[in-house]
């Protein structure tokens, strides 16, 4: 059965801090490995890996996929309190079904 | 702008109502929709997927009669929670995902999710 299991589930820092998020996975024909931002309502957007050791970027967030190592990070530089939220890592497999983790509930304090 | 709208947002009924939730899809057809369920502080799980025009495809453990799902056009999915409970008070929530020729391995993109509270 395919498994998503993210870590730490839970994260307290003060802005200006730089976080890291991990993601490690078992899924039978990987494709990709999706993260996504969670605040009050559904799901956003943020990136979709696919290759080993390609940093993929956006801003202050940044991503990268270990496939021998069956894992994933997010890094968040300079944490602002708009960061705050729960951070979320999917992975697909040989169909089109998502897997999702627990997520990272990160919180940024001023 | 978004992609995906989903309503109702919030809904508080009484227990043996029967609610129906909308998912429409903004940016593109869609031949296929997702439908996920979030407990409170756990992750989504995904309930059916929605195929346009055949039956949808419910995950091991979800009741087909008890959440029917209707994708009758390629830019809407509905999903039907029949005579609802309160231990079908979640969170629900569809995605849409960019499927056919050039659009191998896309992202899904969710909508802002449904509270179903059910008294």
């Amino acid at each position: 059965e395919d498994k998503v299991v993210q870590s730490p589930l839970s994260l307290v820092v003060h802005e200006g801090d730089t976080v890291t998020l991990n993601c490690s996975y078992e899924v039978t024909n990987f494709r990709s490995l999706l993260w996504y931002k969670q605040e009050k309502k559904a799901p956003t957007f943020l990136f979709m890996l696919t290759s080993s050791g390609i940093e993929k970027k956006s801003g202050r967030l940044s991503s990268i996929l270990d496939k021998k190592e069956l894992s994933s990070i997010l890094n968040i530089t300079a944490t602002q309190t708009g960061d705050s939220a729960i951070y979320l890592c999917a992975v697909k497999g040989g169909s089109e079904k998502l897997v999702f983790g627990k997520g990272t509930k990160l919180t940024v304090n001023p | 702008g978004a992609v995906v709208s989903q309503h109702p947002s919030w809904v508080i009924c009484k227990s043996g109502t029967s609610v129906k939730i909308e998912c429409r899809s903004l940016d593109f057809q869609a031949t296929t929709m997702f439908w996920y369920r979030q407990f409170p502080k756990q992750s989504l799980m995904l309930m059916a997927t929605s195929n346009e025009g055949s039956k949808a495809t419910y995950e091991q453990g979800v009741e087909k009669d008890k959440f029917l799902i209707n994708h009758a056009s390629l830019t809407l999915s509905t999903l039907t929670v029949t005579s609802a409970h309160p231990e079908d008070s979640s969170f629900y929530i569809c995605s849409t995902q960019r499927t056919g020729f050039g659009n191998s391995n896309q992202p899904q993109h969710f909508g802002d999710g449904t509270r179903l509270s059910i008294l």
